[in-house]
């Protein structure tokens, strides 16, 4: 079947450190692999995509690299600011062609000042 | 602006009622989807609709009904079949139900039963 799985959090950081959520996946086929983020009080959104292996999705300073052979779409982000401050989740869309997205549990991030 | 609304924001009910969260999009996408976010969970999917008149049961269906009579409007009922219905609701847009089509949020509904 199909799943996801993130590093737990909360994660606290000072502003300017280096971010790395941890995200593997489970799944039959070749899945399309997604970072959505949600900030306070407000829905999903998607922060980036990679739709197959080795793609690199970027966004906003936010970047992740599809790993087939460690299955694995880890968000990286070199330097946070207060405002990335939001729960973070890492999704996968399988290809029965429904759009049915998997999401893992997220990861909340603080980042102080 | 194109988006998706969702009312109201928050929504208290007695146990037994029947509530209905209501979900608008003017971004005139074909499918539309409900998903229920509890904490330390991802979100699970409810319902989706690919197209008006049509809809389909996600992996949480049981306690759920939906409707799909125009393509901006995607409502969602929770039943009093539903066990645990207090959780944070959210309603979701894409252009077409076909995989990579990102999905549009909205802002969601906290629904609180008693």
């Amino acid at each position: 079947g199909n799943s996801v799985t993130q590093m737990e959090g909360p994660v606290t950081l000072s502003e300017e450190a280096f971010l790395t959520i941890n995200c593997t996946y489970t799944a039959t086929g070749y899945p399309s692999l997604f970072w959505y983020v949600q900030y306070p009080g407000e829905g999903l959104q998607l922060l980036l995509k990679a739709t197959k292996a080795d793609d690199k999705g970027s966004n906003k300073g936010f970047e992740a690299t599809y790993r087939k052979e460690t299955t694995s779409f880890h968000l990286e982000k070199g330097s946070v600011q207060v405002s990335d401050s939001a729960v973070y989740f890492c999704a996968l869309s399988d290809q029965t062609g429904a759009n049915n997205l998997f999401f893992g549990t997220g990861t909340r991030l603080t980042v102080i000042p | 602006d194109g988006g998706i609304t969702q009312s109201p924001k928050y929504l208290f009910r007695k146990e037994g009622q029947n509530v209905t969260l209501s979900c608008e999009q003017n971004l005139n996408h074909d499918a539309m989807y409900w998903y229920r976010q509890d904490p330390g969970q991802g979100l699970r999917l409810i319902y989706y609709s690919q197209i008006v008149n049509d809809f389909q049961k996600g992996d949480i269906a049981e306690g759920y009904s939906v409707s799909r009579e125009k393509k901006e409007s995607f409502p969602l009922t929770v039943t009093s079949a539903q066990k645990n219905p207090t959780a944070f609701y959210l309603c979701a847009s894409s252009i077409s139900a076909a995989d990579n089509s990102p999905l549009h949020f909205g802002n969601g509904t906290r629904l609180t039963v008693t």
